[in-house]
This record gives structure tokens, C-alpha cells and sequence, in this order.
């Protein structure tokens, strides 16, 4: 059964500054998957991460994956107030449905 | 492109009431559908998830039941609902075709059971 982990589970930085989230899973996963969830609101999509190595960025975010590590990274750059909200991370079962076992959430403050 | 609908928005039910939540998908056939529940400050939790009409596949043993009458239709019920029930429902899709992809998740449902 695949178990993902993310650290920290809040963080509260100031605008500028960088910072990494982490994600760490349990098992052979083929692929990791981070989502953004404003308060009160559903998820959105942000990256799809399918091979070891892979990584992805939009604005001032990157995410990375190292299966071999079991672990993927998002990363912030130069945070800004607009990026606040839950990040979540999820890695893919092997088998049928595309199932999903989600983290437990960062959820990320950025402070003026 | 794909469209994602929920509803109800926002329900407050009573102890022991039904519950009838409806999930419908547009623009895709023959997705994979999922239902989460989010608890307040809480990740995610896979409830159940269906591949084809009338395939459903139960992850968490509980009072809710889900049904798949049509192809881009999930429906998550409950006969009596409990107090633990409270939280954010999420109904999600996938493409069959791209079994790698991403899931797409819909407005949600905010319910509270008082």
C-alpha cells in the first residue's frame, strides 16, 4: 500500500525568501502529482511529474522527482502572498483507475 | 473542453437523513470517477472510485454508497448520515486513455450534519 509524506506540514515564510517542500512515498510509484487548494476551494492541478529526474516549473515554483529517493521536491522561489494556500502532493498506485494517495498537505503562509 | 460539475454546493443535513450528492462530467466519455471527502484541515480521503457504468469499487468501509448510472454520472448517497460524515466531498475524473494523467477535481460539496 503506498504511503506519502509531506514536510512540513505548515510553513509560514516571508515574501522573498525560498523554501522546499517535501514529499516522500512508501512504495514504487510511476508517478507524483502536486496540487494547489486555496481556502475553501477545490484542487488545481499543478504538476505532473512521470519519470525519475523529471522536473517542471511554472512562475516561481519547481517541482522535482528522484524515484529512486522516493522523493519529490516543490520548491519557492522569491515567495510572494499570492502563492499562500495547501500543497498537496500525490503519488499513483500501480493498477487499474489511476487511484491517487494524497499527503497530508503543507500548508504554506507567505507574510509580507 | 472538460467540465467538471457538482452539486450541491453547501447542504446541512440532520442526524439520520438521506444524503444524495451528484458528480457530472462534460466534454469526456467513459472516465474514471472518484469520490474524496476532505475533513476540515484535513488531506484527502479516496472513498470510492468507478471505471466503467455501474463498476464501483469501495475504498473506506462506511455508511455511503456510490452508484454509477450513466457514463459521466457518480452519485455518492447515504441512507442515515452521522455526525463523522461533515466535510468537503470531492468528486474527481481521469481519463482512461491516459492512464498516467492527472486527476481533475470538481467544485465540491460542503456538507455539515448537525
Amino acid at each position: 500500500e503506498l504511503k506519502v509524506e509531506q514536510n512540513p506540514l505548515f510553513l509560514s515564510m516571508q515574501e522573498g525568501k525560498n523554501y522546499t517542500i517535501y514529499c516522500n512515498y512508501s512504495t514504487t510509484s510511476d508517478r507524483l502529482y502536486w496540487y494547489r487548494q486555496d481556502p475553501g476551494k477545490s484542487l488545481e492541478s499543478l504538476f505532473v511529474l512521470l519519470s525519475n529526474g523529471a522536473v517542471k516549473q511554472e512562475g516561481r515554483l519547481m517541482a522535482s522527482l528522484d524515484t529512486k529517493a522516493r522523493l519529490s521536491t516543490l520548491h519557492i522561489t522569491a515567495a510572494v502572498h499570492d502563492l499562500s494556500a495547501t500543497y498537496f502532493c500525490a503519488g499513483g498506485d500501480t493498477g487499474t483507475a489511476s487511484k491517487l494517495t494524497f499527503g497530508t498537505g503543507t500548508r504554506l503562509q507567505v507574510t509580507l | 473542453s472538460q467540465t467538471i460539475h457538482q452539486w450541491p454546493a453547501t447542504l446541512v443535513q440532520p442526524v439520520g437523513s438521506p444524503l444524495s450528492l451528484e458528480c457530472t462530467v462534460e466534454g469526456t466519455s467513459n472516465p474514471n470517477l472518484y469520490w474524496y471527502r476532505q475533513a476540515a484541515g484535513r488531506g484527502l480521503q479516496l472513498l470510492f472510485y468507478s471505471v466503467g457504468i455501474g463498476q464501483i469499487s469501495s475504498e473506506v468501509p462506511q455508511n455511503l454508497s456510490a452508484s454509477r448510472p450513466q457514463d459521466r454520472q457518480f452519485i455518492l448517497s447515504s441512507k442515515k448520515l452521522l455526525l463523522s460524515d461533515s466535510g468537503f466531498y470531492l468528486c474527481a475524473w481521469s481519463s482512461a486513455y491516459r492512464p498516467r494523467g492527472e486527476q481533475y477535481f470538481g467544485p465540491g460539496t460542503r456538507l455539515t450534519v448537525t
